[in-house]
């Protein structure tokens, strides 16, 4: 199972809204409405910022907002702050059972 | 409050064996499918392994497969990672992880367990 796609980097200004893309296959991204999106600052455990490809869990900010188009999902930051420079990875569940992840994307804040 | 705490990394020979052990507490352990995934040095998250809550079905990423061995203990609240044939390629922090509990992602994540496997 190959990693989904994501851009290496993406960056922007404070305040700015930068898109996060993740790009997959029928048999993961295309074919579930499974997908997540974490958030993981060096050193630290991943953290869940959204599920079920547009859901947030309880705690996390609504500057964080998904998307999915066919094989492709998407993560979105609003009003870009200092403290969320970090990794993001998506994952999806796949048609064996398991899950696959993003090779992640570095967030710069400029 | 849920917690999960990794222990059982350590430093191994390339063809070792290693058993890794994930301690949950705050929630009740049996209600949940868990999962083990990795990160390599550097490196993105990979899974590894998942087990259903009452262990009776698993899954494995094809790079583990028939090498590596999930399984719990849902009277001791345990999750376990049998490591056999190791590789160079399987260093990594080893995180264990929750099911959300409406399923097909994990809502909370262990501190993870470094695991090297050199000569």
């Amino acid at each position: 199972q190959s990693a989904l796609t994501q851009p290496a980097s993406v960056s922007g200004s404070p305040g700015q809204s930068i898109t996060i893309s993740c790009t997959g296959t029928s048999s993961d991204v295309g074919g579930y409405n499974f997908v997540s999106w974490y958030q993981q600052h060096p050193g630290k455990a991943p953290k869940l910022i959204i599920y079920d490809v547009t859901r947030w869990p309880s705690g996390v900010s609504n500057r964080f907002s998904g998307s999915k188009s066919g094989n492709t999902a998407s993560l979105t930051l609003s009003g870009l702050q200092a403290d969320d420079e970090a990794d993001y990875y998506c994952c999806s569940y796949t048609n064996f059972g398991t899950y696959v992840f993003g090779n992640g994307t570095r967030v710069t804040v400029l | 409050e849920v917690q999960l705490v990794e222990s059982g990394g350590g430093l191994v020979q390339p063809g070792e064996s290693l058993r890794l052990s994930c301690a949950a507490s705050g929630f009740t352990f049996s209600d949940y499918p868990m999962h083990w995934v990795r990160q390599a040095p550097g490196k993105g998250l990979e899974f590894v392994s998942s087990i259903i809550g009452d262990g009776g079905s698993t899954f494995y990423a094809m790079s583990v497969k028939g090498r590596f061995i999930i399984s719990r203990d849902n009277s001791k609240n345990t999750l376990y990672l049998q490591m056999g044939s190791l590789r160079g390629e399987d260093t990594a922090v080893y995180f264990c992880a929750r099911d959300l509990p409406s399923g097909w992602s994990f809502d909370y994540w262990g501190q993870g367990t470094l695991v090297t496997v050199s000569s």
